[in-house]
């Protein structure tokens, strides 16, 4: 069992449409990182979040430590958003890295 | 545009070939990171770099090699690879890494590597 799952594995949206990808890991961390990789292999760093809310233009992410879950949402998607996501986290005591196998998604026009 | 180079892109080499992959990044961070990504895997770090110094191994084969020379570049030396070693190597890199920190990471291009 991998220590973050992120749901949906794949997603597809309209245009326009809000749209939320989930992440839960198990292990006490020091933060989470949000990823985007696009097709091709490159990819950005999004967020990094310890507690609360983080908001960047379209893109929101929110953490809850107690219940160890995070998520990411988009709100007014566009094509361009296609994309991987990917959770990431380290880990507080043994300072592991941890990574979730990513959400596709797709928004079509 | 993430500050963080790799050369070259695209790899292709025989079980037998020995080659490297470089990254170089101009964010004037302390660390830096290997990580492989196989199809549908999540990523795997292989090794990290802090301040010069290798601060972790994860269980990666010898025949991967890395090579930190200064803060600013880091090496994967490859030799006698195996067909499975096929995948994205991505190099990324961090303000530092300390115990109990997660700085955020900038990451590579990436090196499309295949081993025939």
């Amino acid at each position: 069992k991998n220590e973050v799952e992120q749901s949906p594995q794949n997603l597809t949206a309209q245009e326009g449409e809000f749209i939320t990808i989930n992440c839960s890991y198990s292990v006490g961390i020091s933060a989470l990182h949000w990823l985007q990789q696009h097709p091709g292999g490159g990819i950005v760093s999004l967020f990094m979040l310890s507690s609360g809310k983080k908001k960047h233009g379209r893109l929101i992410a929110t953490i809850n430590i107690q219940e160890k879950h995070s998520s990411l949402h988009i709100t007014a998607s566009h094509p361009r958003d296609s994309a991987v996501y990917i959770c990431a986290v380290r880990s507080g005591t043994g300072n592991q890295f941890y990574f979730g196998t990513g959400t596709s998604l797709t928004v079509i026009p | 545009e993430t500050g963080v180079t790799q050369t070259p892109r695209h790899l292709v080499m025989g079980m037998t070939n020995k080659k490297s992959l470089k990254c170089e990044q101009h964010l004037g961070h302390n660390a830096m990171y290997w990580y492989k990504q196989s199809a549908k895997k999540p990523l795997e770090l292989m090794f990290v770099y802090n301040f010069k110094e290798q601060t972790e191994n994860n269980s990666v084969p010898s025949r991967f090699s890395p090579e930190c020379p200064n803060s600013s570049h880091l090496f994967l030396h490859l030799h006698t690879l195996q067909p499975e070693d096929s995948a994205l190597y991505l190099c990324a890199s961090s303000r530092s890494l300390l115990a109990g920190e997660y700085n955020e990471q900038f990451f590579g291009p990436g090196t499309r590597l295949t081993v025939l």
